[in-house]
């Protein structure tokens, strides 16, 4: 069964303190894993699609890597603006489509 | 440009009420979806349309129905609904189904 598990459930950072979220994948084939950021009572925005092991994908202070087994999300001098839960998800080749989510990641950055 | 749009921001109904969600894109997207979330939960798949087909029901409760009436609209009509169906409804839109999903920003919906 595909199963995603995104760590830490939350995480606080100073302003300027880099940190790393994790998003570790059981899936029988990937056919994309997605990193979204979603504000409290708002849909998901899109941020980054990854295909295959060893890709990588920048935007602002965001990097996104992937590996056979777990993605990360690489946040560099992290923001107040940046605070927001962030959702891992994949979809598999044998999943009709369907996207498996984690159950996210609450980050809090201080000023 | 990535936009869905969704309306209303904010629904409150009663349990013998009858009200519709709607979702709309214009990016040319032929897949569809609408998702239900609950507070500190991630997202669940509720109904996938693709080329205006409904491809897949996650077996959702009849009092919940959805309509693709073409290519760029989606509705959800609600009907009988029950206080635990208050959730943020998301409905997002992708090229195609394995292609990236792109939300919209959600209806709140209160069952009273």
């Amino acid at each position: 069964e595909d199963q995603v598990t995104q760590s830490p459930e939350a995480l606080r950072l100073q302003e300027g303190e880099s940190s790393s979220l994790n998003c570790s994948y059981t899936v029988s084939g990937l056919r994309g894993l997605f990193w979204y950021r979603q504000d409290p009572g708002k849909g998901p925005e899109f941020l980054f699609t990854l295909y295959s092991a060893g890709e990588e994908k920048e935007k602002e202070r965001l990097k996104a890597t992937l590996t056979k087994k777990e993605s990360f999300l690489h946040i560099t001098a992290p923001k107040p603006e940046d605070s927001a839960t962030y959702l891992c998800a994949v979809q598999g080749v044998d999943s009709s489509y369907k996207l498996i989510f984690g159950s996210g990641t609450r980050l809090l950055v201080r000023p | 440009d990535t936009e869905v749009t969704q309306t209303p921001k904010h629904l409150v109904m009663g349990m013998t009420n009858k009200k519709s969600l709607k979702c709309e894109q214009h990016m040319g997207h032929r897949a569809m979806y609408w998702y239900k979330q609950k507070a500190k939960k991630p997202p669940e798949l509720m109904f996938v349309y693709s080329y205006e087909k409904l491809s897949i029901n996650e077996s959702v409760p009849s009092r919940f129905s959805p309509e693709c009436p073409n290519s760029s609209l989606l509705n959800l009509h609600l009907h009988a609904l029950q206080p635990e169906d208050s959730a943020l409804y998301l409905c997002a839109s992708s090229q195609g189904r394995q292609e990236t999903q792109y939300f919209g920003p959600g209806t709140r919906l209160l069952v009273l």
